[in-house]
């Protein structure tokens, strides 16, 4: 089945360290997307990918990097330069461009700071 | 800059009542796109709906219809005879033709009671 897959689904850090969230999609989509979500909020988005080996910044990119080597792949770094990374972490795929492109969501990586 | 306000955080509600979800957005363009994400319990979004600019159609898919209204910038979402299965967080989301960006709202909590 097509879709998009994050892993883990649970990930603990303990202050200081560097972790990276995996996301992989089979859509076949050239677009992906790294969101945040608190307790009770919204998404706000961290960093967006347009096309393999391109990537801009969303909202929220401080503390936090990506690559896009492939075109099925789009992992996400939190980098010890994030101050407060407890939270709920989304991935997202589209088509790019055209009108048809609603996003798709993974089922998304809870961090947990110890 | 873009803005999607959902005033309402939360609605509870018994089985089989009608609910209806406000959504308020900002935006310069003249052609844009908004959508509506289902996030159940267990964290994944889930597209429902999404509208163009440019067709003020109201729109009925089972249960679910949607009011959108350019005239007061709003695009509310009814959930018809709801139900347990309804319990959610539903969030407007609102993308500017230029890009591919989407910005969320805050998001509201929908309980449904049996």
């Amino acid at each position: 089945d097509g879709g998009i897959t994050q892993s883990p689904k649970y990930l603990f850090r303990k202050e200081g360290q560097n972790v990276t969230l995996s996301c992989e999609q089979n859509l076949n989509h050239d677009a992906m997307y790294w969101y945040r979500q608190d307790p009770g909020q919204g998404l706000r988005l961290i960093y967006y990918s347009q096309i393999v080996n391109d990537f801009q910044k969303g909202d929220i990119a401080e503390g936090y990097s990506v690559s896009r080597e492939k075109k099925e792949s789009f992992p996400l770094t939190v980098t010890s330069a994030q101050k407060n990374p407890t939270a709920f972490y989304l991935c997202a795929s589209s088509r790019f461009p055209g009108f048809n492109n609603e996003q798709f969501f993974g089922p998304g990586t809870r961090l947990t700071v110890l | 800059a873009q803005k999607v306000t959902q005033a309402q955080t939360e609605i509870s509600v018994v089985e089989k009542e009608d609910v209806t979800l406000d959504c308020v957005y900002e935006t310069r363009d003249t052609t844009y796109y908004l959508f509506w994400y289902k996030q159940p319990p267990s964290g994944e979004l889930v597209f429902l709906i999404r509208r163009n600019s440019f067709d003020e159609q109201n729109e009925i898919s089972g249960r679910y219809s949607w009011n959108f209204q350019k005239s007061t910038s709003s695009f509310n979402f009814t959930i018809t005879a709801s139900q347990v299965v309804d319990s959610a967080v539903y969030f407007c989301a609102l993308r500017e033709a230029a890009g591919n960006k989407l910005t969320f709202g805050g998001g509201t909590r929908v309980l449904v009671k049996p």
